[in-house]
């Protein structure tokens, strides 16, 4: 049982370039999450998905995307990268929406862009 | 704007002292609250969630909550080198509520000295 999958580790992108960070789980949650977390900030919010065929917005979604085709696929596309998207990214998933469900994260995923 | 403060620290603590951890919310009608341990490097992990007023002990850990004066706070009795930490507190979004969505405060830094 590996949980929350993200890759690439690690990633140096150049301003403008384009890449997505991929996020798998095998534990058949509904929903999934995508996070950002600046260095000595806590966890902001880009994306998140209730299942298959449904994305919502957070609280910072400007430059990315994502879509959510397999209950346990939910990739991020960052498109024209910027120096502002320098961060660590975790993805996470839990069983319902319920505020009391545990959320589990992946291990993280660390971008510069140069 | 929904917001989670947390004391940023360091906190230094001796071995076997009780480490005290605090946190205050800024909307009155959250309802759920986490405790996560981020380690250097790597993702959070929950370790203490409380929903109602009152103390709720786990461990070595007792999650304390107090709705009216909107705080939160965590303790770690008996601190152990392994217990050296960003511990970050979390409050559920609470429009809506089915996205389980939580707001982060930054972390509070905790350094336990053998």
């Amino acid at each position: 049982n590996a949980g929350v999958t993200q890759t690439p580790k690690f990633r140096i992108l150049k301003i403008g370039q384009s890449m997505t960070l991929q996020c798998t789980q095998d534990m058949n949650h509904n929903y999934m999450y995508w996070y950002r977390q600046d260095p000595g900030m806590g966890l902001k919010l880009i994306y998140y998905s209730v299942g298959a065929g449904i994305t919502d917005k957070g609280e910072v979604p400007n430059g990315y995307n994502v879509s959510r085709s397999t209950t346990e696929d939910f990739p991020l596309r960052l498109e024209l990268a910027a120096p502002s998207q320098t961060s660590v990214y975790f993805c996470a998933s839990s069983e319902t929406g319920y505020s009391g469900n545990t959320i589990y994260f992946g291990e993280g995923s660390w971008l510069t862009v140069v | 704007q929904k917001e989670v403060e947390q004391n940023s620290g360091p906190l230094s603590v001796p071995e076997g002292a009780i480490a005290s951890l605090n946190c205050t919310y800024s909307d009155r009608v959250s309802q759920s609250f986490f405790w996560y341990r981020q380690y250097s490097g790597k993702s959070p992990e929950l370790i203490m969630s409380i929903y109602s007023n009152g103390d709720k002990e786990d461990g070595r850990f007792t999650a304390q909550l107090n709705k009216a004066s909107q705080y939160v706070s965590l303790l770690i009795r008996d601190s152990q080198p392994s217990d050296s930490a960003t511990y970050l507190c979390a409050v559920n979004h609470p429009d809506g509520g089915s996205q389980g969505n939580l707001i982060f405060g930054k972390g509070t830094k905790l350094s336990v000295k053998p």
